[in-house]
């Protein structure tokens, strides 16, 4: 397994800031994703952030908005920019473990509640 | 393309009863199946996974999922629950066939919410 830990681990944010979640992992992992979950809501992907590469998003969720860093394996940052109500949600980080993509599994942070005045 | 449903939003059950949240599934190749908790304000965490093999597969915390590949199923079990066990419960998949090479996205369910009462 990981040891994932998230900062802030929560938050009450201004409409128009924005907020930076970092995301720290007890080894070296190449895939590291984000997930938003909205109230009572279940998981979205927002990207893929593998080191040495562009994050890739998904359909909806766009670099100027959610920018990712990915300076090492072990470390990401993901960027909430200007935000409105809407995106109050708890955010979480996820890393693949495991030696292979048919043998790995996920495992999860414990999130940041962003909430958005 | 792969879809997970969790056909219930919550189940009730006593204490010291055996308790079922339902899933299944729908993928182009075959699945690769996890169960995941997640308490209050808390992430998700891993309860156990499908691979191959045992269609009967054991986890975290007592709970056991059984594998139905003509039922396309993968439904979380537990003997006798406890209260400490009411929680949001998220199954997931991910094909095994890969396309366009890279790491086929993990899919989850809605959710089901565990009610045990004392």
């Amino acid at each position: 397994s990981a040891v994932i830990s998230q900062k802030p681990s929560r938050d009450i944010c201004q409409r128009g800031t924005s907020l930076t979640i970092q995301c720290q992992v007890d080894s070296q992992v190449t895939m590291m994703f984000w997930y938003r979950q909205q109230p009572g809501q279940s998981l979205t992907l927002i990207a893929t952030a593998n080191q040495g590469s562009e994050a890739t998003y998904e359909s909806g969720f766009v670099i100027d908005k959610f920018p990712i860093s990915r300076p090492n394996l072990t470390f990401s940052t993901l960027t909430v920019s200007n935000m409105s109500p809407e995106d109050s949600s708890i955010y979480l980080c996820s890393v693949v473990v495991g030696s292979g993509v048919f043998t790995d599994t996920q495992y999860f942070g414990p999130g940041t509640r962003l909430t958005v005045l | 393309a792969q879809s997970v449903a969790q056909p219930e939003d919550q189940v009730n059950v006593a204490e010291g009863n055996p308790l079922t949240v339902k899933c299944t599934y729908s993928v182009s190749g075959n699945p690769y199946l996890f169960w995941y908790v997640q308490y209050p304000n808390r992430g998700l965490q891993f309860l156990l996974k499908y691979i191959t093999g045992d269609n009967l597969v054991k986890g975290s915390y007592g709970f056991e999922a059984e594998f139905n590949k003509s039922q396309t199923s993968f439904h979380l079990k537990k003997p006798s629950a406890l209260v400490s066990d009411s929680a949001l419960y998220f199954c997931a998949v991910r094909d095994r066939l890969l396309f366009s090479g890279g790491y086929n996205k993990l899919i989850f369910g809605a959710g089901t919410r565990l009610a045990v009462h004392p």
